[in-house]
């Protein structure tokens, strides 16, 4: 079964700096997809930036980039000129093909606060 | 974008009795929806899983008798909690793939449910 591991229950940045938080997932898939969302206080499921495990070249939405190491099932999200509207709960995330069942299997969750 | 909604966004229900939620898709239609409980300050825990016109597949641990999933067509899911109690109370949440992409799932706001 697969599984999906963020290390870092709390984080805190200063506004416009950079902060990485850290995902590592285990799986015997060489097809799948990886996600970071964003929960802000309102409970909203946002979607931050997405990854297909196809791809060698690491996504990038905006402020938002993630380094993915797939020989190490590594997926970290790095966030620069943080602001304070980031503050929220981020959720790392994988899924397999929906032909394969599509489910998403989330991380424990890290909570940033970005600091004035 | 593609948007879901989920009706109600609050309720509170006496011990022993039955809740509806709803969940729809409003610009697309949504060929699987999924049914997640989130704890505070917690992940979100997929419950079940459910295509348009049949029975819904359950997480381990869900019991199919009380979390009564219906996805009748394809823009409506409904999670019913029957014999509500205490420890019912959650968050729940819903989101929805469409035929476009094989990745997205597209999250309702939730509702929280509190039982008495």
């Amino acid at each position: 079964a697969q599984t999906v591991t963020q290390s870092q229950p709390e984080m805190s940045v200063q506004e416009a700096e950079t902060v990485t938080l850290s995902c590592t997932y285990d799986t015997s898939e060489n097809n799948y997809y990886l996600f970071w969302y964003k929960q802000p206080p309102s409970r909203q499921m946002i979607l931050v930036i997405r990854q297909e495990a196809y791809k060698q070249q690491n996504a990038t939405e905006n402020r938002f980039s993630v380094n993915f190491q797939k020989a190490a099932k590594s997926f970290s999200l790095k966030i620069s000129d943080s602001q304070l509207g980031d503050t929220a709960m981020y959720f790392c995330a994988f899924m397999k093909p929906r032909n394969q069942g599509g489910k998403l299997i989330f991380g424990q969750g890290t909570e940033l606060s970005v600091k004035p | 974008g593609a948007v879901v909604s989920q009706h109600p966004s609050r309720v509170i229900c006496k011990s022993g009795t039955s809740v509806k939620i709803e969940c729809r898709s409003l610009d697309f239609q949504a060929t699987t929806m999924f049914w997640y409980r989130q704890f505070p300050k917690q992940s979100l825990m997929l419950m079940a899983t459910s295509n348009e016109g049949s029975k819904a597949t359950y997480e381990q641990g869900v019991e199919k008798d009380k979390f009564l999933i219906n996805h009748a067509s394809l823009t409506l899911s409904t999670l019913t909690v029957t014999s509500a109690h205490p420890e019912d109370s959650s968050f729940y949440i819903c989101s929805a793939t469409g035929t476009t992409y094989s990745y997205e799932q597209y999250f309702g706001p939730g509702t929280r449910l509190t039982v008495t």
